[in-house]
């Protein structure tokens, strides 16, 4: 159960698009179709940006987008705004009902 | 509206024991199955564990398979988790999370606000 491999942090500029990877195996990742990704502003609870690797819950903006190829995931916010800073997330099902996080990205907008 | 609230975190001492609830509603509690996610301070998530709708199967984290006991009881719409001999690494925020009403069931879609645990001598 080692964690999923993100990049510490990336940035970009207002109505920029950014990409951030989440690398993890031929067991999480690349087993199933079942990547989420989370958005968690400071001292609040996570909020779901993406399941099932590409898929958009209710009321997310479709600035936020999901794709995976191999045992590599992506999240890629077009558009950037001030309010998208913030740490993100991913999180992939590993097989019998367990799940593996990513080490986290933090988004800065310049 | 569906909501999640967590309680029982506090102070403890290394090998300790807490016992964390979270008490469900808006929805049919007994339908969901449900996790524990934890985050320790400045650090990143951690899945902790897994238990079904009717507590038929049960998962753990390696990190605290042996100490750690997840259960519910469907009639109090309530999660709870049970937690011995407890380690400084165990200093965490938990959360109990549900999956999205539509999905195959493999997110997080509702949180609560999460309870602090924390574990020093």
């Amino acid at each position: 159960q080692s964690a999923l491999t993100q990049p510490a942090s990336v940035s970009g500029s207002p109505g920029q698009s950014i990409t951030i990877s989440c690398t993890g195996t031929s067991s999480d990742v690349g087993s199933y179709n079942l990547v989420s990704w989370y958005q968690q502003h400071p001292g609040k609870a996570p909020k779901l940006m993406i399941y099932e690797d590409s898929k958009r819950p209710s009321g997310v903006s479709n600035r936020f987008s999901g794709s995976k190829s191999g045992n590599t995931a992506s999240l890629t916010i077009s558009g950037l705004q001030t309010e998208d800073e913030s740490d993100y997330y991913c999180c992939s099902y590993a097989g019998t009902n367990t799940f593996v996080f990513g080490t986290g990205t933090r988004v800065t907008v310049l | 509206e569906v909501q999640l609230v967590e309680s029982g975190g506090g102070f403890v001492q290394p090998g300790g024991s807490l016992r964390l609830s979270c008490a469900a509603s808006g929805f049919t509690f007994s339908s969901y199955s449900m996790n524990w996610v934890r985050q320790a301070p400045g650090k990143g998530l951690e899945w902790v564990s897994y238990i079904s709708d009717s507590s038929s199967t049960i998962y753990y984290a390696d990190s605290v398979k042996g100490r750690f006991t997840i259960s519910r009881d469907n009639a109090k719409n309530s999660l709870y988790l049970q937690m011995n001999s407890l380690r400084d690494g165990d200093t965490a925020v938990y959360y109990c999370a549900r999956e999205l009403p539509y999905s195959y069931g493999y997110e997080f879609y509702y949180w609560g606000q999460g309870t602090l645990v924390t574990v020093s001598s």
